[in-house]
């Protein structure tokens, strides 16, 4: 079964720390690989995505995520978080062949303290 | 226009009532999709529709009715609800690729719906 694990449902950081989220996926065909953040009633923002090549991937606000295909992997850092960073973090995946269709982990909440 | 509106933002109805949802796209996305969001949750993806037909349906019970009347609109016809049909409706739509490529689904906010 293909299936998406944020191994944290709450992360609570002071501003200007570093932050790390973490997700791992289960699958037997290859992926795509998504970061999404939720801020309070709003909808999905893509943060950042692995189709292919290198597999340091850098998105908005100062995120990056890399992907680690041995330990099926793609934890999501930011060196120095602010305030307006506290929100809900999805991680998703896209199954190749699978079409458009995404899984997505439970969610990460990252509560920012000044 | 890179954006996905939703209408309306909040919706408050009863168990007898008939609403409907609406999510509109000018981006020449031919895919279009309805998820459901209880609070705390990922989203639930409901149905696709690509090139106007319906080619996805989650198992979603039929007091939920989409329609996708055009390559810009899609809507989601409500009726006999019940309270734990309350969530954020979040719509979304992309480009069509080929089956080894991945086409970016862009969201839009939402309509957060009450059901009483």
């Amino acid at each position: 079964a293909q299936s998406v694990t944020q191994l944290d449902s709450q992360v609570p950081v002071f501003e200007e720390a570093p932050v790390e989220l973490r997700c791992n996926y289960s699958s037997s065909v290859s992926v795509y690989l998504f970061w999404y953040v939720q801020y309070p009633n709003q909808g999905l923002q893509l943060l950042l995505k692995y189709l292919s090549g290198s597999t340091l991937v850098k998105g908005i606000n100062g995120f990056e995520a890399e992907f680690n295909k041995s330990q099926t992997s793609f934890h999501l850092r930011k060196p120095s978080v602010h305030i307006s960073d506290t929100a809900e973090y999805f991680c998703a995946v896209s199954f190749k062949a699978a079409g458009n269709k995404l899984t997505f982990g439970g969610g990460t909440r990252v509560l920012v303290k000044p | 226009d890179t954006e996905v509106t939703q209408t309306p933002k909040h919706l408050v109805m009863g168990m007898t009532n008939k609403k409907s949802l609406k999510c509109e796209q000018h981006m020449g996305h031919r895919a279009m999709y309805w998820y459901k969001q209880k609070a705390k949750k990922p989203p639930e993806l409901m149905f696709v529709y690509s090139y106007e037909k319906l080619s996805i349906n989650e198992s979603v019970p039929s007091r939920f009715s989409p329609e996708c009347p055009n390559s810009s609109l899609l809507n989601l016809h409500l009726h006999a609800l019940q309270p734990e049909d309350s969530a954020l409706y979040l719509c979304a739509s992309s480009h069509i690729g080929g089956t080894s490529s991945y086409n970016e689904q862009f969201f839009g906010p939402g309509t957060r719906l009450t059901v009483l």
